[in-house]
């Protein structure tokens, strides 16, 4: 079946800019992870989603990073006033029912670059 | 908190030579969960192998195999015979609850 798919693959940002970021799940699955990779460095995560409830957002670098997934599907990342310390891969996973410890698939990434 | 350490930045080998990446973690939790990511240049992370902390059994899975030692919090892990299409970068991540927790990644090189 289909991957986790992310759009758009690309996006480029005058600093100040608001952007959002779009991730598909594997269908039916109940989780959905959202994660920061700066250049050269593992991914870092942002915030955790349980069908449409938030359940972790404590990676969220500040206020101006907000993540919805209203109907417990798509979700959306979108981040205010973007800065330059913002420009990352920005990778969705998700998992299926959500149970500890489960695996998590990726997609492509989306690649900021604010400029 | 939840640390996962790659020693290793770059390995370089030439093709058909046996590549070991490093992963050492640390948790307080009793419970956790290992995994092996492959992220190739296209950028997508491409799931490999999981273990749980009950389990040390190591296993081989075709050309990949992992030695997983509680005694040491290591979680090591084993390209045989590796090939070009092998290159990448390798994350090795842990999990408590929900979210991975990732290491910086070991770049590998397979030269032809």
């Amino acid at each position: 079946g289909a991957g986790v798919s992310q759009s758009p693959r690309y996006k480029v940002a005058k600093r100040g800019q608001d952007v959002a970021l779009r991730c598909d799940p594997i269908s039916g699955h109940v989780s959905l992870f959202w994660y920061q990779q700066a250049l050269g460095q593992g991914p870092e995560f942002l915030t955790y989603f349980q069908n449409e409830a938030q359940l972790d957002k404590s990676g969220l670098p500040s206020d101006r990073f907000f993540a919805e997934r209203p109907e417990g599907s798509v979700s959306t990342l979108k981040i205010q006033r973007t800065q330059q310390e913002d420009s990352a891969v920005y990778l969705c996973a998700s998992s299926r029912t959500g149970t500890r410890g489960e695996t998590q698939y990726f997609g492509p990434g989306t690649r900021l670059l604010v400029l | 908190a939840q640390k996962v350490t790659q020693a290793q930045t770059e390995i370089s080998v030439v093709e058909k030579e046996d590549v070991t990446l490093d992963c050492v973690y640390e948790t307080r939790d009793t419970t956790y969960y290992l995994f092996w990511y492959k992220q190739p240049p296209s950028g997508e992370l491409v799931f490999l192998i999981r273990r749980n902390s009950f389990d040390e059994q190591n296993e081989i899975s075709g050309r990949y195999s992992w030695n997983f030692q509680k005694s040491t919090s290591s979680f090591n892990f084993t390209i045989t015979a590796s090939q070009v299409v092998d290159s990448a970068v390798y994350f090795c991540a842990l999990s408590v609850r929900s979210k991975l927790s990732f290491g910086a990644g070991t770049t590998v090189t397979v030269r032809a």
